[in-house]
């Protein structure tokens, strides 16, 4: 499957730990992108790499996210002391140099106890 | 907060029947694009309208970009229970230097057998 991964599909934790979330985007995409869904919402942006690069963070995401892409090919979305309000659905998505579109992984679903 | 307005939130209707979903903005966008989502699954793209006024088909899928690329229309003709899920509208905007692409909350669609 040459699509975008995201490990795990599903994380149930409680409130106070930490998580984080893995995406192996599509190998020549250069861009790639998190947001977060909450049911009944079109997904939020977090944050945007290219390459290895952090060139945009969202305000959403508070002290307590941070994001990494260290050689540029897969990255991870740390969350810290969770919160039930952090409950959510974690999407990436990649996209090549030519074209805007994005390609989604299906998504990392994180429920806060 | 969506910046794109997306109407209606919810469409049930039955099979056979025709529909139009839309997608607004008070902003111009450089790019739009149309996702389909189903639950527990990232958003997977339908099609990337560009320039204003452009039509895209897609089956019993017709794309409209306004004139002015600030809004866009998607029809569906004969609808099928395969059609049942979130649809999302997400653009690029042109004021914006950044390269986060912002979703609507989408419309969900149930298409009754």
């Amino acid at each position: 499957d040459t699509g975008v991964s995201q490990d795990p599909r599903h994380k149930i934790t409680k409130r106070g730990q930490n998580v984080t979330f893995r995406c192996d985007p599509i190998s020549e995409h250069n861009r790639l992108y998190w947001y977060r869904q909450t049911l009944g919402q079109g997904p939020e942006f977090l944050t945007y790499f290219q390459n290895e690069a952090q060139l945009e963070k969202s305000r959403l995401l508070s002290d307590r996210f941070s994001a990494e892409r260290p050689k540029g090919s897969f990255s991870t979305l740390e969350i810290q002391r969770t919160e039930q309000g952090d409950s959510a659905m974690y999407l990436c998505a990649s996209a090549g140099v030519r074209t805007g579109e994005l390609f989604f992984g299906e998504g990392s679903r994180l429920t806060v106890l | 907060t969506q910046l794109l307005e997306q109407s209606p939130q919810f469409l049930s209707i039955q099979e056979g029947e025709n529909l139009t979903v839309y997608c607004n903005s008070s902003s111009v966008f450089s790019s739009l694009q149309w996702y389909r989502q189903e639950p527990g699954e990232g958003p997977v793209l339908l099609v990337t309208v560009v320039t204003g006024g452009e039509v895209k088909k897609l089956k019993r899928l017709t794309f409209q970009f306004g004139d002015a690329r600030k809004d866009s229309s998607l029809h569906i003709t004969a609808a099928q229970p395969g059609d049942t899920g979130l649809y999302l509208c997400a653009g690029a905007y042109v004021e914006v230097e950044d390269n986060d692409m912002r979703f609507g909350a989408g419309t969900r669609l149930t298409v009754k057998p």
